[in-house]
């Protein structure tokens, strides 16, 4: 019953550094989506992939790469941290026929970048 | 573009008080609107939607009304739950052919006690 599952849950980087963000979701969902939430600001949409092999900016893509590996799997890549992407960042699912809307969350990654 | 407001919070209540939170939307045509809670250290997860004008949504003792003519979907709940203590978010979705993407309020933290 595992749904979505990020990794890695914590992560402190210092400026300039790179890493990735792992997601998948067992759920057999076409779409996938990464948000980061912040403080009085809400969830705000980086990346999306509606379908295996597509991916679309949201509303704050600079500075992140997204790659759709396959149905299962949606990592979101920093390759030069900045202490403005400090934040938590929450990868998500969607795709049952009938409940349009309804994303599946994962429980997030918090990444402070000092 | 689309854009959701929601009041601010904390909002702390007394087990068993009467509960609104207020959201308000603005969007061209007709999106569908949701409610999602987040509870500690967790992911978000779908609460409530509604598709169309005066369509009602509930689910574990929450309601909210779809109202076109005051572009307002606000979470009422009769009585509350230390239980219900979570941060909530209003969010639209308009249709566009390319998954679900939501358009998220700030959020509006709950907090009920005994």
């Amino acid at each position: 019953n595992a749904g979505v599952t990020q990794t890695p849950k914590f992560q402190v980087l210092k400026t300039g550094q790179s890493m990735t963000l792992q997601c998948a979701q067992d759920m057999n969902h076409n779409s996938m989506y990464w948000y980061r939430q912040d403080p009085g600001m809400g969830l705000r949409l980086i990346y999306y992939s509606a379908s295996e092999g597509t991916t679309d900016k949201g509303e704050v893509p600079n500075g992140y790469n997204v790659s759709r590996l396959n149905k299962r799997e949606f990592s979101l890549r920093l390759e030069s941290a900045a202490p403005s992407q400090t934040s938590v960042y929450f990868c998500a699912s969607s795709g049952v026929r009938g409940r349009t809307g309804e994303l599946f969350f994962g429980e997030g990654s918090r990444l402070t970048v000092l | 573009g689309n854009s959701v407001t929601q009041m601010e919070g904390p909002v702390t209540l007394s087990e068993e008080a009467f509960l609104t939170i207020n959201c308000t939307y603005t969007a061209t045509g007709y999106p569908s609107l949701f409610w999602y809670v987040q509870y500690p250290g967790e992911g978000l997860q779908l609460l409530l939607k509604a598709t169309k004008a005066d369509d009602k949504g509930s689910n574990k003792g929450f309601e909210a009304t779809y109202r076109k003519e005051t572009t307002s979907f606000h979470l009422e709940k009769g009585s509350v739950q230390v239980s219900d203590s979570a941060v909530y978010f209003c969010a639209l979705m308009r249709l566009t052919g390319g998954g679900n993407k939501l358009t998220f309020g700030t959020g509006t933290q709950l907090k009920v006690e005994l």
